[in-house]
């Protein structure tokens, strides 16, 4: 069964930084591309970062540019979000999903910031 | 910005068929995907690649795209239907970011 679980979320202070993972299993992760996607509580769904397979290629949303990073280990079969600068608009749901058609994703993990 | 334009919401009685648009300039040129969220639960893909529906994903959800709008079409709404849909695109420039529709509310009553 592929599976998609994230981990990392919790609660950190304006300016803060939180590193979220997620960890893959049911299927060959070095194949894909993975992606990160939120959703801020009571709003719609925002991409937010892409790598591919080999993490040659890397995109950003704009709104996270120069703040957030993007990584996978593959041999760990795990796709990383690194967080800095963290802004109260950032609280959402991260999560992470699979390939080009974001398919399947997993259940999610909650960052707040707040002071 | 690259933007998709949904309806916030639709509204149809069990048994009709209900039909959620997605317009974006891209769209000629990139695939759209829909995606069905339900309260409380993580996104499930219903439509790739325009039209194609992923297995496990009732015939009744069927998509189409020509030119700058893409649609998904649920032929025979069932109360179980009832969700927020997203479309999902990348922009036609050559940095390949992806970008979500605002998402619809399908209401089945």
């Amino acid at each position: 069964e592929v599976q998609l679980v994230e981990s990392g979320g919790g609660l950190v202070k304006p300016g803060g930084s939180l590193r979220l993972s997620c960890a893959a299993s049911g299927f060959t992760f070095s194949s894909y591309s993975m992606n990160w996607v939120r959703q801020a509580p009571g709003k719609g769904l925002e991409w937010v970062s892409s790598i591919s397979s080999s993490s040659s290629y890397i995109y950003y949303a704009d709104s996270v540019k120069g703040r957030f990073t993007i990584s996978r280990d593959n041999a760990k079969n795990s796709l990383y979000l690194q967080m800095n600068s963290l802004r109260a608009e950032d609280t959402a749901v991260y999560y992470c999903a699979r390939g080009l058609e974001l398919d399947p994703w997993g259940q999610g993990t909650l960052v707040t910031v707040s002071s | 910005s690259y933007e998709l334009t949904q309806p916030p919401s639709v509204s149809v009685s069990p048994g009709q068929t209900a039909r959620i648009t997605c317009s974006g300039d891209a769209l000629p040129k990139k695939y759209a995907y829909w995606y069905q969220q339900k309260s409380g639960q993580a996104p499930v893909l219903v439509i790739y690649e325009d039209s194609k529906r992923p297995s496990g994903i009732p015939e009744r959800f069927s998509g189409s795209s020509s030119g700058t709008m893409a649609t998904l079409t649920i032929s025979g709404a069932q109360v179980e239907d009832e969700a927020d849909y997203y479309c999902y695109s990348t922009d036609s420039s050559g940095n390949h970011r992806g970008v979500f529709g605002g998402g619809t509310k399908l209401t089945v009553l």
